[in-house]
């Protein structure tokens, strides 16, 4: 199965733009890029997802190298409340069904 | 509602226990998944369930045994488990709508395996 590589952990500043990298050098043509996040004591909470364009939502915005071997997960203005656990996600096609593989996640710490 | 309900939040158990995790959504998702994910790791898939039925088994081993009575109700049956097996377990829930997929977690089921 393809994988992502993200970095262990970043810290950004409150009300800074943060952007999470991501690797995945071998992803394949029908793979699509997923962002959770997973706060303390909670479930991981989907973000974002794209398979080639560039996207944006209320929460964050994702680009997509043109090889897509490599994403940015891009946080326009962090809060204490975006401290959390963020995993780049490929969402593989594998024997008929759907499978999403985690990568091992990068901890966001967020300062006042 | 877009809640995905984990029952218990705990549970310690013996290695002699059977015990029942359980999962609810009410979203109308006809996907239904169980990871399991250690401490300071990622979640790792363990079972999904496409229409009721079993779809995909990561080689996890038979004393895990997951059923799903209906397209609302997830259950993961726990026999002669090992401590190695305490972690979280989270239950999530998707419509079945090729590549654009989103799940929707619930907070999980710590379990302790004594």
């Amino acid at each position: 199965d393809a994988k992502t590589t993200q970095p262990n952990s970043m810290e950004s500043n409150e009300e800074e733009p943060v952007h999470l990298p991501c690797n995945h050098s071998t992803i394949s043509g029908t793979d699509y890029i997923h962002w959770y996040r997973q706060l303390p004591s909670q479930g991981p909470e989907y973000v974002i997802h794209g398979l080639t364009s560039n996207v944006n939502n209320r929460m964050a915005s994702l680009a997509i190298a043109e090889d897509r071997k490599s994403s940015t997960l891009i946080l326009h203005r962090a809060t204490l409340r975006d401290a959390a656990v963020y995993y780049c996600i490929l969402r593989v096609f594998s024997g008929g069904y759907n499978k999403l593989i985690f990568g091992a996640g990068t901890r966001l710490a967020v300062h006042p | 509602d877009t809640e995905v309900t984990q029952t218990p939040k705990h549970l310690v158990m013996g290695m002699t226990n059977k015990k029942s995790l359980k999962c609810e959504q009410h979203m109308g998702h006809r996907a239904m998944y169980w990871y399991k994910q250690k401490a300071k790791k990622p979640p790792e898939l363990m079972f999904v369930y496409s229409y009721e039925k079993l779809s995909i088994n990561e080689s996890v081993p038979s004393r895990f045994s997951p059923e799903c009575p209906n397209s609302s109700l997830l259950n993961l049956h726990l026999h002669a488990l090992q401590p190695e097996d305490s972690a979280l377990y989270l239950c999530a829930s998707s419509q079945l709508r090729q590549g654009n997929e989103k799940l929707f977690f619930g907070s999980g089921t710590q379990l302790s395996v004594l």
